[in-house]
C-alpha cells in the first residue's frame, strides 16, 4: 500500500506571494491532518478534514486555510507569506474517526525569502 | 503553553542497552499517547500509542509506559540497535474536547546509538 505523498518536496517563495501545497493519504484513509515543523516551535497542528468537512483548527492566523476533496486528497494555502511561514509542512493520514496512529508524508520544505 | 514536555533534548545509549526516553504533560484531559520515529527528511513514523484506560502497552522491542497520577510516559527500548538513531517524539490527543486527530507534540528527543 502506497504511503502518504506529498508535493512539492521543496518550495521557495518570496514574501507575500501564496502557497498551495498537496497531500495524497493511504488509501482507504478518510482523516487528513496539517501540521507545521519548525526549529522553535516543533510540530504544530494546523488543521484536519474528515470527509471534506474541517474538523479540528490550529491557532494559526487566516492566512493558513485547507480543503479537502472527495477523493480525500487535501490541500493547504498559506496567503501573503511571511518569512516566518518557513517549515517543513507536514501531511498525515488516519483511516479512524476517532482516536488512532497517524500517517506522515516526507513534508514539504518551504522556504520563504 | 508546552502541554507535552520532553526535558531531554539528546540521549546518547550503548548498543544493546535499554534506552528510556521521557515525556510530560499537564493536560488532564488528554486520553490517547503516542510515541513517533523521526529520521532526517522523512516524516514521523508511528511507533506505538497507549490509551489512558492503560498503564502499559508493548510491541516487540518498545514498551511505553503510562504514569497518569504523574502525567509520565515513557518509552523503553530493549535492545537499543542502531538503527534506533533518530529523533523520538512523544504526542498526546485529548479525543472528547480537542478531537482525536489533533496531536500535541513534545520538541523531541535525539537518541543516538553507540556501536
Amino acid at each position: 500500500k502506497a504511503g502518504v505523498t506529498q508535493t512539492p518536496r521543496y518550495l521557495i517563495k518570496t514574501r507575500g506571494q501564496q502557497v498551495t501545497l498537496s497531500c495524497s493519504p493511504i488509501s482507504g484513509h478518510r482523516s487528513v491532518s496539517w501540521y507545521q515543523q519548525t526549529p522553535g516551535q516543533g510540530l504544530q497542528f494546523l488543521f484536519e478534514y474528515f470527509s471534506e468537512t474541517q474538523r479540528n483548527k490550529g491557532n494559526f492566523p487566516g492566512r493558513f486555510s485547507g480543503r479537502q476533496f472527495s477523493n480525500s486528497r487535501s490541500e493547504m494555502n498559506v496567503s501573503t507569506l511571511e518569512l516566518g511561514d518557513s517549515a517543513l509542512y507536514l501531511c498525515a493520514s488516519s483511516f479512524q474517526r476517532t482516536v488512532g496512529e497517524q500517517y506522515f508524508g516526507p513534508g514539504t520544505r518551504l522556504t520563504v525569502t | 503553553d508546552q502541554q507535552v514536555k520532553q526535558n531531554s533534548p539528546s540521549l546518547s545509549v550503548q548498543e544493546g542497552r535499554i534506552s528510556i526516553l521521557n515525556c510530560d504533560y499537564t493536560n488532564s484531559m488528554f486520553d490517547y499517547f503516542l510515541w513517533y520515529k523521526k529520521y532526517p527528511a522523512e516524516g514521523p513514523t508511528f511507533l506505538i500509542s497507549i490509551s489512558s484506560i492503560k498503564d502499559k502497552n508493548e510491541d516487540g522491542r518498545f514498551t511505553v509506559f503510562l504514569n497518569k497520577s504523574a502525567k509520565h510516559l515513557s518509552l523503553h527500548i530493549v535492545p537499543s540497535q542502531p538503527g534506533d538513531s533518530a529523533v523520538y517524539f512523544c504526542a498526546a490527543s485529548d479525543s472528547l474536547i480537542q478531537g482525536a486527530q489533533k496531536l500535541v507534540f513534545g520538541q523531541g528527543t535525539r537518541l543516538t546509538i553507540n556501536p
